[in-house]
């Protein structure tokens, strides 16, 4: 069974901070995707990352993949109170290319 | 446009009873799943159906029965519901050349009393 465990599972920050979290994993993922969901809608993409140590930047958000596609990690920059939500990774791989989601980190910036 | 709808989005109903939900995709995706995701938020994959053929199917009591008409629709039925069945169920689709992305649905929101 592959697991993907994030971290920090909460974390509250004031607007302005930086802030980073983390996705783990013991099992080798074709790639990786993140999402964040507000409350009450359904998870949204924000990014897939799929070589090995690649960086992708989407404004204030920077997620990387690592060297050995086991992990990854979004960092904020400068977050804003639109940032607040469940952020999910998900790891593709495994038969069917079967998407498995992380346990979720719930992120609140205050103003 | 909506891209994934699923119907209906809140379901209050009595243990034992059985109820449906529905989920339609406009993207031209070939590949469509459900998901569980409890109160901790954590999003577990059930089902998930390619052109019509069941392909990926978890670890779910057998009361849990989808169906795929066409590759635009996967339904979730769901026959002699229990508490624990409570929690909120999201359909998704996606398609192979964008790398199995996942699109979803709004969610229903089931409550088994």
């Amino acid at each position: 069974t592959q697991l993907l465990e994030q971290s920090p599972q909460f974390l509250s920050i004031q607007e302005g901070e930086n802030l980073t979290v983390y996705c783990n994993s013991s099992s080798v993922f074709s790639s990786l995707q993140w999402y964040r969901q507000e409350p009450g809608e359904g998870p949204v993409l924000l990014v897939t990352v799929v070589t090995g140590g690649e960086v992708k930047k989407l404004k204030r958000l920077t997620f990387q993949f690592g060297d050995a596609r086991k992990d990854s990690s979004l960092h904020i920059t400068a977050a804003q109170p639109g940032d607040t939500g469940l952020y999910l990774c998900a790891g593709l791989g495994g038969g069917y290319q079967k998407v498995t989601f992380g346990t979720g980190t719930k992120l609140q910036v205050i103003p | 446009d909506t891209a994934v709808s699923q119907t209906p989005k809140y379901l209050v109903t009595q243990m034992g009873n059985d109820k449906s939900i529905k989920c339609e995709q406009n993207l031209g995706h070939d590949t469509m799943y459900w998901y569980k995701q409890d109160s901790k938020k954590f999003l577990k994959i059930m089902f998930s159906y390619n052109n019509k053929e069941l392909i990926i199917n978890e670890t779910v009591p057998n009361r849990f029965s989808p169906k795929s008409p066409d590759k635009a629709h996967l339904n979730l039925h769901i026959n002699s519901l229990e508490l624990g069945d409570s929690a909120v169920y999201f359909c998704a689709s996606s398609a192979l050349n964008s790398g199995y992305e996942q699109y979803f649905g709004p969610g229903t929101r089931l409550t088994v009393t």
